[in-house]
C-alpha cells in the first residue's frame, strides 16, 4: 500500500509568483486535507477536498486554492506569494472526511518565498 | 472557539527517564483527540487517538495518553524514553472536518 506522497520536496519562489504543490493520496482514500506549518508552529488547516469538491476551509485568503482529481490526488495553488507563505505544506489523506477517519500525512513540501 | 494548547515548548529528559507532555483543549462537545510525532524533515505520524470509552489509550512506540474531562487535558506519557524519541510532538483535536493542532512540544533526550 503506497502512502501519501507530495511533490516537490523543496521549492524556492519569489514574492508575487504563483506556485502549485501536488499530493497523491493513499490508495482507497477519497479525502485530502491541506495544512500549512510555519516554522515553530503547529499545522494550520487550509482546506479539505472530498470527492473532488471543497469540503471545508480554514482561515486562509482566496489566493489559496485547490483541486482534487478523479483519482483523488490533489493540488494546492497559491497566487501572489507573500514572504509569510514560507512554510512546510502538508497534505493528508483519509478514507472519508469523518472525525473518526485517521488522516495520513505526507512528508510535506518546504516552500521558501524570497 | 476550539483550541488546543501545549504549555511546554521544549522539554529535555534523560534517556530512560519517564516523560509526560501536556495538552489542554477547549471544545464544546466530546472531542476526538490525537497525538502526532514529527521527526525533522518528516510528516506527521499518529501515535494514538481517543474517541470515547476507556480514558487511558495505548499507542505505538510505548506511548500512552489519558483523557481527563474535568481538567480538559489529554497528556501523553511514556515510562522510559529512548534517544530515538527525540522529535516534535503535536496534540490535536478533530472538529468540523479539520484537525486543530497545538503549537507542539520539542523533546530532547540527554544520554
Amino acid at each position: 500500500e503506497t502512502g501519501v506522497t507530495q511533490s516537490p520536496t523543496h521549492l524556492i519562489k519569489t514574492r508575487g509568483q504563483q506556485v502549485t504543490l501536488r499530493c497523491s493520496s493513499q490508495s482507497g482514500h477519497n479525502t485530502v486535507s491541506w495544512y500549512q506549518q510555519a516554522l515553530g508552529q503547529g499545522p494550520q488547516f487550509i482546506f479539505q477536498y472530498y470527492r473532488e469538491e471543497e469540503n471545508g476551509r480554514g482561515n486562509f485568503p482566496p489566493r489559496f486554492s485547490g483541486l482534487q482529481f478523479p483519482n483523488y490526488s490533489s493540488e494546492l495553488n497559491v497566487n501572489a506569494l507573500e514572504l509569510d507563505d514560507s512554510a512546510l505544506y502538508l497534505c493528508a489523506s483519509s478514507r472519508d472526511p469523518g472525525e473518526r477517519d485517521e488522516q495520513y500525512f505526507g512528508p510535506g513540501t518546504r516552500l521558501t518565498v524570497t | 472557539a476550539q483550541s488546543v494548547t501545549q504549555p511546554d515548548i521544549h522539554i529535555t529528559v534523560s534517556e530512560g527517564a519517564s516523560l509526560e507532555l501536556r495538552c489542554n483543549y477547549s471544545y464544546g462537545a466530546t472531542p476526538y483527540l490525537f497525538w502526532y510525532v514529527q521527526s525533522p524533515g518528516q510528516g506527521l505520524q499518529l501515535l494514538l487517538k481517543y474517541f470515547s470509552g476507556d480514558t487511558l489509550v495505548q499507542g505505538i512506540k510505548g506511548f500512552e495518553a489519558e483523557f481527563k474531562r474535568s481538567q480538559s487535558s489529554f497528556n501523553l506519557r511514556k515510562p522510559s524514553v529512548h534517544w530515538s524519541d527525540a522529535a516534535e510532538y503535536f496534540c490535536a483535536a478533530h472538529g468540523r472536518g479539520k484537525l486543530i493542532f497545538g503549537q507542539g512540544t520539542e523533546l530532547s533526550v540527554k544520554p
